[in-house]
Order: C-alpha cells, then structure tokens, then sequence
C-alpha cells in the first residue's frame, strides 16, 4: 500500500499569505494520479486538484498543483478567509490511499 | 447540478447491522463508479469500497472486506452499502462519492454527498 505523508500538520497563516502544502508518498504514484480535497469543519470533502496538476470544476485559480512521482505540492497563492480549513492528498495510481491531512488556520 | 444523499445512519450495537443508501441525481448514474468513503472522528477520510458502473466489479478495503458489500440499482439511480458485524471502530460518518471521469478502477472522487454518521455503541 502506498503511504501518503502530509506536511506540515498545521500551518499557521494569515490571509493574503502564500501556503504551501506538502504531500510524500512511500512510492511513486503511478502516472502521476495524485489528487487534492478541501474538508471544512461539518461538511464533507471538496476536490480541488486532480491528475497533480488539474483544477477540478469552479476551483479558483489560486489554487494550484506540481509535483510527480513521489513528491506532490498543493499551493494557494494568497489565502481568502474561506480557504481557512483541512487539505487532503489522495493517490489514485495503485489502489487509492488519503494522508492524513494539513490544517491551515489563522496565525 | 449532481447531488448524493445518503441515509440509514444510525446507533448500532457491536454486532449490529444496517444498510445504507444514496439516492444520487443530476448525472446519469450509470456511466460512473461509485464509492463508499468513511471519516471516522477526527480522523482523515478513509476509502471503504467501490463499484463498478455495471455492478459487475467490486473492490473493498482490507479492513472491511468480508463484513461489507456494495451494490447499486442502477433503474433506481442507487447506490446502497451493506455493513455487518458491525465494529466499535467502524464508528464513522460514512460518505456516498461519485468517481471522476473516465478512471476505470483507481480514481479520484468528484462529488460528495453530505455523509451518514453510522455509531457503534453498546
């Protein structure tokens, strides 16, 4: 199984800030297939990234995706009050496999 | 717009049963596969099973397998999860996803409903 490894745990920013998010796996992610989700507290997860690099529908272009094989970044440019809230990765190239998430909250 | 609503949460003893549904809408149903996703509290998401868009293929996590099985009325626009033998560590709320796309067996999830929060309690 592959093992997706998120970090930081929390990070602590303020809006207008730049955040970036890390994901490693213990392998690499076949093709590429590496997606990202927003979860706020009380709903459920939303998709914002897939194929690493692809923005899913209605997902505002501050929000961005790189990275292949093992190592995978989530960027947000500058942060809105709204993107305050957990991120997952998620690899869909052997099986399918979450980190265990990033919290992104207020400094 | 594609919605997902899910039902038959509930309280359950260990042991205990239930069967969950998704009545799913705005899509045609039965070109896509369809998954079971579960959070425990606090805790990250966790993929529990998928089916084909036929209901001809299954897949289950290691964890579940053998205790759960899903299936789909694709007539009815469908998608059920049956769980037996039930868990203290089952307790999660459990979500119905739709897969993206054109992804065959391993994909990513591109809507999900709300959830239903299944609780295993003595």
């Amino acid at each position: 199984e592959i093992v997706l490894t998120q970090s930081p745990g929390t990070l602590s920013l303020s809006p207008g800030d730049r955040a970036t998010l890390s994901c490693r796996a213990s392998q690499s992610v076949s093709n590429n297939h590496l997606a990202w989700y927003q979860q706020k507290p009380g709903q459920a997860p939303r998709l914002l990234i897939y194929g690493a690099t692809s923005r899913a529908t209605g997902i505002p272009d501050r929000f961005s995706g790189s990275g292949s094989g093992t190592d995978f970044t989530l960027t947000i440019s500058r942060l809105e009050p709204e993107d305050f809230a957990v991120y997952y990765c998620q690899q869909y190239g052997t099986s399918r496999t979450f980190g265990q998430g990033t919290k992104v909250e207020i400094k | 717009q594609v919605l997902l609503v899910e039902s038959g949460g509930g309280l359950v003893k260990p042991g205990g049963s239930l069967r969950l549904s998704c009545a799913a809408s705005g899509f045609t149903f039965s070109d896509y596969y369809m998954s079971w996703i579960r959070q425990a509290p606090g805790k990250g998401p966790e993929w529990v099973s998928y089916i084909s868009s036929s209901g001809a293929t299954t897949y289950y996590a290691d964890s579940v397998k053998g205790r759960f099985t899903i299936s789909r009325d694709n007539a009815r626009n469908s998608l059920y999860l049956q769980v037996n033998s039930l868990r203290a560590e089952d307790t999660a709320v459990f979500y119905c996803v739709r897969d993206g796309p054109y992804c065959g067996a391993d994909c990513y999830l591109d809507y999900w409903g709300q959830g239903t929060l299944v609780t295993v309690s003595s």
